[in-house]
């Protein structure tokens, strides 16, 4: 069965990367869009971008531009999120979810990873 | 983007209970409308795709309608796991979310 599980929660101060991964298994890992999702605390769900496995094709919400590196390394069937400069409002759960069709809604979701930043 | 607004953000029901959601784009998105359920603690599960084609193994209960800006979930007979956050989705263009609908218990 379709299953994306994350890497663990993190705490980065302001100014700092981080870089979080979705391990996919259960299926094809090069024919599915990977999206990001995150969700700040007691807040809705927000979209980040997506990545292609198949080709490293990516595309960004405009918010995130220039700030969120979506990468992949279809060795591991993993897809990677990086981002930089964090700032406290950057503190969410991040989502991974699987994109069954190329039309942009979400079959499949990872567990999440918390990314905490705090000074 | 397309902005999109849902009502109400939350309401309070019994086991049984028909439950309706609706959910506004600022613009037509034709049919490109999903509907998201997330139990508190858990990632989102999707429940219904393009409109209303039901996601493999999701009740029949939920159903969902609409077209081009105005859309409906409706849950026909509310059940104890279905006390949670509802989320719409476009995906005409770049995905964008509704705010939530929290369902809780009367």
């Amino acid at each position: 069965q379709v299953q994306l599980v994350q890497s663990g929660a993190e705490v980065r101060k302001p100014g700092a990367s981080v870089k979080i991964s979705c391990k996919a298994s259960g299926y094809i890992f090069t024919n599915y869009p990977i999206h990001w999702v995150r969700q700040a605390p007691g807040q809705g769900l927000e979209w980040m971008g997506w990545i292609n496995p198949g080709t490293e094709n990516t595309l960004y919400s405009e918010k995130f531009q220039g700030r969120v590196t979506l990468t992949r390394d279809t060795s591991a069937t993993t897809v990677f999120l990086e981002m930089t400069n964090l700032r406290s409002e950057d503190t969410a759960v991040f989502y991974c979810a699987r994109d069954p069709t190329f039309n942009d809604y979400f079959d499949s979701w990872g567990p999440g990873t918390l990314v905490t930043v705090s000074s | 983007d397309i902005q999109m607004t849902q009502s109400p953000s939350s309401l309070s029901a019994s086991v049984g209970d028909r439950v309706t959601i609706t959910c506004r784009a600022s613009h037509t998105i034709d049919n490109f409308l999903n509907w998201y359920r997330q139990k508190p603690g858990e990632a989102p599960q999707l429940l219904i795709y393009t409109t209303s084609n039901l996601h493999s193994g999701v009740p029949s209960r939920f159903s969902g309608s609409g077209s081009g800006t105005d859309f409906t979930l409706t849950i026909s007979s509310l059940q104890s796991e279905d006390f949670a956050t509802y989320y719409c989705q476009q995906s005409f263009v770049t995905p964008t979310f509704g705010g939530g609908t929290k369902v809780e218990i009367k």
